[in-house]
C-alpha cells in the first residue's frame, strides 16, 4: 500500500523546536521529491519545503527559511522536518507529500499537528 | 510568496455543474503545470488533476480541468453531495523556486 505516515507533533511552547517525521512506503521513496505542506486552522494550503530525491537540493517558503530545515534518510525512507523559533502562527497540521512531480503532489500523509501556545 | 486567486465559494445543486477558477498576475500558470487538489472536511488533501488537464487513475471524468493564460479552471459536473469540500490549485513557480497554492474555494452542493 502506497503509503505517508507523519509524527512528531504536539504541543509547544512560543521559541521551542520540534522534529516532524514521515515514513514512506509503497513507492520509490529514494526516487521521489518529497515535501512539507501546513494548513493553519480554517485557512488554505501553505507549502512549507521541498527536497530533492537525492537530498541535496533544498528549497523553502519565505516564512520559514532560516528556522525550519528539511532533510531525508533514504535508507530508512523517511523525511524530516525539523522546526525551530517556533511562533504562534506556526500552528497548522503539517503533512508530508511525494513531490511536487511535474507540480504535483501525487501522495498525502495524513497530518500531523503543531500547536504553539504559552 | 504570492499566491493564486481562488472564489471563497461556489455552490449549486445536485446534478448541476460548478466552475472554480485559479488565476494569478504574473506567468506562473502560464509557464508551469497547474494541479488541483480536493479535501474532504477533516481529511488530508488528495490529487484530483494534474498536467493541467489530467486525472490519475479513479478520478472520476465529472472533474475536469483547463488551463489559458494565467489563468486555470476546475470543472465539476452532475454536482454529488460527496463532493462538498475544500478544492485547492497550484503550481510551482519556476522562477521562485517555491511552490504556490491558490487560496482554497469551499464547494457546496445545495
Amino acid at each position: 500500500e502506497v503509503q505517508l505516515v507523519e509524527s512528531g507533533g504536539g504541543l509547544v511552547q512560543p521559541g521551542g523546536s520540534l522534529r516532524l517525521s514521515c515514513a514512506g512506503s509503497g513507492f520509490s521513496f529514494s526516487s521521489s521529491v518529497m515535501s512539507w505542506v501546513r494548513q493553519a486552522p480554517g485557512m488554505g494550503l501553505e507549502w512549507v519545503s521541498s527536497i530533492s530525491d537525492g537530498g541535496v537540493n533544498k528549497y523553502y517558503a519565505d516564512s520559514v527559511k532560516g528556522r525550519f530545515s528539511i532533510s531525508r534518510d533514504n535508507s530508512k525512507k523517511t523525511l524530516f522536518l525539523q522546526i525551530n523559533t517556533l511562533r504562534v502562527e506556526d500552528t497548522a497540521a503539517y503533512f508530508c507529500a511525494k513531490g511536487p512531480d511535474r507540480g504535483a503532489f501525487g501522495i498525502w500523509g495524513q497530518g500531523t499537528k503543531v500547536t504553539v501556545s504559552s | 510568496q504570492s499566491v493564486l486567486t481562488q472564489p471563497p465559494s461556489v455552490s449549486a445543486a445536485p446534478g448541476q455543474k460548478v466552475t472554480i477558477s485559479c488565476s494569478e498576475s504574473s506567468s506562473k500558470i502560464g509557464s508551469n503545470y497547474v494541479s488541483w487538489y480536493q479535501q474532504l472536511p477533516g481529511t488530508a488533501p488528495k490529487l484530483l488533476i494534474y498536467d493541467n488537464n489530467k486525472r490519475p487513475s479513479g478520478i472520476p471524468d465529472r472533474f475536469s480541468a483547463s488551463k489559458s493564460g494565467t489563468s486555470a479552471t476546475l470543472d465539476i459536473t452532475g454536482l454529488q453531495t460527496g463532493d462538498e469540500a475544500d478544492y485547492h490549485c497550484g503550481t510551482w513557480d519556476s522562477s521562485l523556486s517555491a511552490y504556490v497554492f491558490g487560496t482554497g474555494t469551499k464547494v457546496s452542493v445545495l
